[in-house]
């Protein structure tokens, strides 16, 4: 069984000031783990995804995550946010049959 | 790369009748595909897996019969809500799986745009 633990349903910080959103898993088995974005009325993209080797891994715009296994977290930063940020950011977890499990999700609003 | 497409983004109907939405792999082939259901501000619920030639794997709590998928190609899957009541009303959104990774990864599911159902 897998399970996703998003902290923080709604985020708020200034343009260019640190992104910082958490994401928790469990996971009986090694996991594939992904962050994925939404922006109103549309489907999800991938920003970023972790399956094996480097733990740190770098996405689309300006984001990354670190996957540390001792804390079952994976948690997305960016070090500035932009105005273009402010979305809905899902961390999904996923193992065989490539069956996804999404955190609640967390809401970013950028201020001015 | 691994685009995924549906077709309607929108569609407004009335009670009792009943709505096709398609989902199409553009790049590649996918044997898999996924079907969610999600609700104003909250996140993906998985209502079934969709297997090229096969029955489809609906989750718990999911009828069958209310939703029918039909996963006729590699490249098509299809989601009817039969005898749709506004409580269908609802944001669909498919994925894929590229099998093959030959446009996309083996690992990731590409999303579809979403279709926004309303029953009135």
């Amino acid at each position: 069984a897998q399970s996703v633990t998003q902290l923080g349903s709604h985020v708020s910080v200034s343009e260019g000031a640190l992104v910082l959103l958490r994401c928790n898993y469990s996971s009986s088995v090694p996991p594939y783990l992904f962050w994925y974005v939404q922006y109103p009325n549309q489907g999800l993209q991938l920003l970023l995804k972790y399956t094996t080797g480097a733990t740190l891994v770098k996405g689309i715009n300006g984001f990354e995550a670190e996957f540390k296994k001792s804390e079952t977290s994976f948690h997305l930063t960016k070090p500035s946010a932009h105005m273009s940020d402010a979305a809905e950011y899902f961390c999904a977890v996923s193992d065989q049959p490539y069956k996804l499990s999404f955190g609640a999700g967390t809401t970013v609003t950028v201020r001015a | 790369g691994a685009v995924v497409s549906q077709h309607p983004s929108w569609v407004i109907c009335k009670s009792g009748t009943s709505v096709k939405i398609e989902c199409r792999s553009l790049d590649f082939q996918a044997t898999t595909m996924f079907w969610y259901r999600q609700f104003p501000k909250q996140s993906l619920m998985l209502m079934a897996t969709s297997n090229e030639g096969s029955k489809a794997t609906y989750e718990q709590g999911v009828e069958k019969d209310k939703f029918l998928i039909n996963h006729a190609s590699l490249t098509l899957s299809t989601l009817t809500v039969t005898s749709a009541h506004p409580e269908d009303s609802s944001f669909y959104i498919c994925s894929a799986r590229d099998a093959e990774g030959l446009a996309g990864s083996q690992e990731t599911q590409y999303f579809g745009p979403g279709t926004r159902l309303l029953v009135l």
